[in-house]
């Protein structure tokens, strides 16, 4: 593993389903971070976790829910899928704070709710 | 509130230059990224300004004046290789990202 792992890379579910998208990071990154990107909106913040054991809510977290068990790990749940959740989902991690290095990006889930 | 603001579409030649503006409105200021994202791929981080002024990396550039909100990426020698959307972010005082929708560059030969 090299910088940020999300599985799987690509979904089609089933609305109503329960879905766990993963992401792993290997750089010790305090914090860690999830958005979804729609075409002409940007990247919109999900939930965050600035430290093992912490998370907060971001701009958009309705119908999502996460866990941050350990420094490594910040899956992203959604309890029951609809459409509207048809989106590309990026995992992303930095030191804390951000700092001059940024985020780093995993390569994205893209995600279709039918 | 907080906004972030770049243009959508931005032409320009190869070899040419090409400036990428944004203006920015957030609660407590951290610092200006810009990132780089081809179509189907993950931004990846191209730089950083905290202190006014420019910032020079190879044949890119970004620029910030904290007392007007504004910043700029500044492209030379475009290569078609810098087709890509660009997203400018400001980090607020909670140290959380504003992201813009992203500016789409299209370079011609």
């Amino acid at each position: 593993i090299a910088g940020i792992t999300q599985a799987p890379t690509s979904q089609i579910l089933a609305a109503g389903r329960r879905m766990t998208l993963r992401c792993t990071q290997d750089m010790r990154h305090n914090a860690m971070y999830w958005y979804r990107q729609d075409l002409g909106l940007g990247l919109r913040l999900i939930h965050y976790s600035n430290t093992a054991g912490t998370t907060g809510k971001g701009e958009v977290p309705d119908g999502y829910s996460v866990s941050r068990a350990n420094t490594d790990d910040f899956p992203l749940t959604l309890a029951s899928a609809v459409p509207s959740q048809t989106s590309v989902y990026f995992c992303a991690s930095s030191d804390s704070g951000g700092g001059a290095q940024g985020y780093t990006f995993g390569s994205g889930t893209r995600l279709t709710v039918v | 509130g907080q906004n972030i603001d770049q243009p959508t579409e931005m032409t320009a030649t190869e070899g040419a230059i090409v400036q990428i503006n944004c203006t920015y409105q957030t609660s407590g200021f951290n610092g200006l990224f810009w990132y780089q994202q081809h179509a189907g791929e993950a931004p990846t981080f191209l730089s950083y300004n905290v202190l006014d002024g420019l910032e020079e990396k190879g044949r890119f550039s970004s620029f910030l004046s904290r007392s007007k909100g504004y910043s700029y990426l500044l492209l030379k020698e475009l290569q078609m290789k810098d087709s890509a959307s660009y997203l400018c972010a400001a980090m607020d005082s909670n140290y959380q990202l504003i992201w813009g929708a992203g500016t789409k560059l299209i370079i011609k030969p």
